[in-house]
């Protein structure tokens, strides 16, 4: 079964400092991996994924995501946190084999203070 | 173009009315989706179409009625809703319900239900 747990509901840092975005899941098939970010009363948009090619992704904005299958996490992060970053952030996991599904992670609320 | 575009972006509707919710795409995408979205919670899938034609049905009540006219429409028909149903609905597409394409968001349509 595919289940995705971010670890922090909301997260505060102040601006020009790192960021980190914790998630975890559990797959018992290949999967793909993607984090998405929601401005308020916005829709989706996607900052990267990983599909099985390199560990390290880069995505747009400057963030990326380490995927590590020992330690099954996909975290996000960013060096330097700007004003715009403040958002909510959802890592989701899809599968192909035994049926298509997306499932969403609780989402991190993001705060960055000036 | 890598635009979904939702219309109306606001509704309000009796609990009697029949209305309806239009989703579009020009990406060439084979995939559509309906999600759900209550405040402070992540997307619920809904309904997939998959070249046109109902690949899931997250049990949804039959209140809710999608249709797929062309690959670049998705619809979404409600009738006789209850005021729990209030929420943003999202649609997306992907290239197709493989699990390393991404998904598009179009903004939402933000429904009240009285």
């Amino acid at each position: 079964a595919q289940s995705v747990t971010q670890l922090d509901s909301h997260v505060s840092v102040s601006e020009g400092t790192p960021v980190l975005l914790r998630c975890n899941y559990s797959s018992s098939y290949s999967p793909s991996l993607f984090w998405y970010v929601q401005h308020p009363n916005k829709g989706l948009q996607l900052l990267l994924k990983y599909t099985s090619a390199a560990t390290l992704v880069k995505g747009i904005n400057g963030f990326e995501a380490e995927f590590k299958k020992s330690e099954t996490s996909f975290h996000l992060t960013k060096p330097s946190a700007h004003m715009s970053d403040a958002a909510e952030y959802f890592c989701v996991v899809t599968r192909g084999t035994g049926g298509f599904k997306t499932i969403f992670g609780a989402g991190t609320r993001l705060f960055v203070k000036a | 173009d890598t635009e979904v575009t939702q219309t109306p972006k606001h509704l309000v509707m009796g609990m009697t009315n029949k209305k309806s919710l239009k989703c579009e795409q020009h990406m060439g995408h084979r995939a559509m989706y309906w999600y759900k979205q209550k405040a402070k919670k992540p997307p619920e899938l809904m309904f997939v179409y998959s070249y046109e034609k109902l690949s899931i049905n997250e049990s949804v009540p039959s209140r809710f009625s999608p249709e797929c006219p062309n690959s670049s429409l998705l619809n979404l028909h409600l009738h006789a809703l209850q005021p729990e149903d209030s929420a943003l609905y999202l649609c997306a597409s992907s290239e197709a319900t493989i699990r390393f394409y991404e998904q598009y968001f179009g903004p939402g349509t933000r429904l009240t239900v009285t």
